[in-house]
């Protein structure tokens, strides 16, 4: 059972990437995912959530920049990051949502870093 | 600044108890589940406690959480240098729509 991100590196402000996160050993298409990030040093931004049924929600912070999206048949997660800022580097992490929709995160993957810099 | 309020750090000797605090508001704690999570150095979060008090399979019964009206608190017995962490407190936010997590205490044991 794990979860492992990709896609992550440089990018200049304003600046696109994708990040994907590729899920295994459990069902995926049953369960919520979310991208949680972290900067250098601080805590944890949640910064969006899928549901079951593909219903996406975001933060205000990243609303309108990042879109999230998932495959299920590919047991893929996928966060199209847009307009990005230098206050969007960070570590990403995929993460599973515990109880459908109950907003607590039981699975992480290992994070991908991405780095907003010209 | 984040929207749950968590000490930076405490500390403790080992074998000895730790609490560790995290303060909201009615819209986030107080109408909604708690979970804590452990972060330790280089790796991934982790989820210690989720539904304010559940533990996953493979957490010892030395974490232990509670919840009272806006706040709640993580509790640690029989300390381990192991557990030496950043620990997070997290919720739903309904007046924010959004996942919300507290700033993190780091546990140092001594």
């Amino acid at each position: 059972v794990q979860l492992v991100e990709s896609g992550g590196g440089l990018v200049q402000p304003g600046g696109s990437l994708r990040l994907s996160c590729a899920a295994s050993g459990f069902t995926f298409s049953s369960y919520d995912m979310h991208w949680v990030r972290q900067s250098a040093g601080k805590g944890l931004e949640w910064v969006s959530g899928i549901g079951t049924a593909g219903d996406t929600y975001y933060p205000g912070s990243v609303k309108g920049r990042f879109a999230i999206s998932r495959e299920n048949a590919k047991k893929s997660l996928f966060l199209q990051m847009d307009s990005l800022r230098a206050g969007d580097t960070a570590v990403y992490y995929c993460a599973r949502d515990g109880g459908s929709g109950e907003w607590y995160f039981d699975l992480w993957g290992r994070g991908t870093l991405v780095t907003v810099s010209s | 600044q984040s929207v749950l309020t968590q000490p930076p750090s405490v500390s403790a000797a080992p074998g000895q108890k730790v609490t560790i605090s995290c303060s909201g508001s009615s819209s986030n704690i107080g109408n909604n589940y708690v979970s804590w999570y452990q972060q330790l150095p280089g790796t991934a979060p982790k989820l210690l406690i989720y539904d304010n008090y559940k533990r996953p399979s493979g957490i010892p019964d030395r974490f232990s959480g509670s919840k009272s009206g806006t706040s709640a608190t993580l509790g640690i017995t029989g300390l381990q240098t192991g557990d030496e962490a950043d620990y997070y407190c997290g919720t739903w936010d309904g007046s924010l729509r959004a996942a919300v997590f507290g700033g993190g205490t780091q546990l140092t044991v001594l």
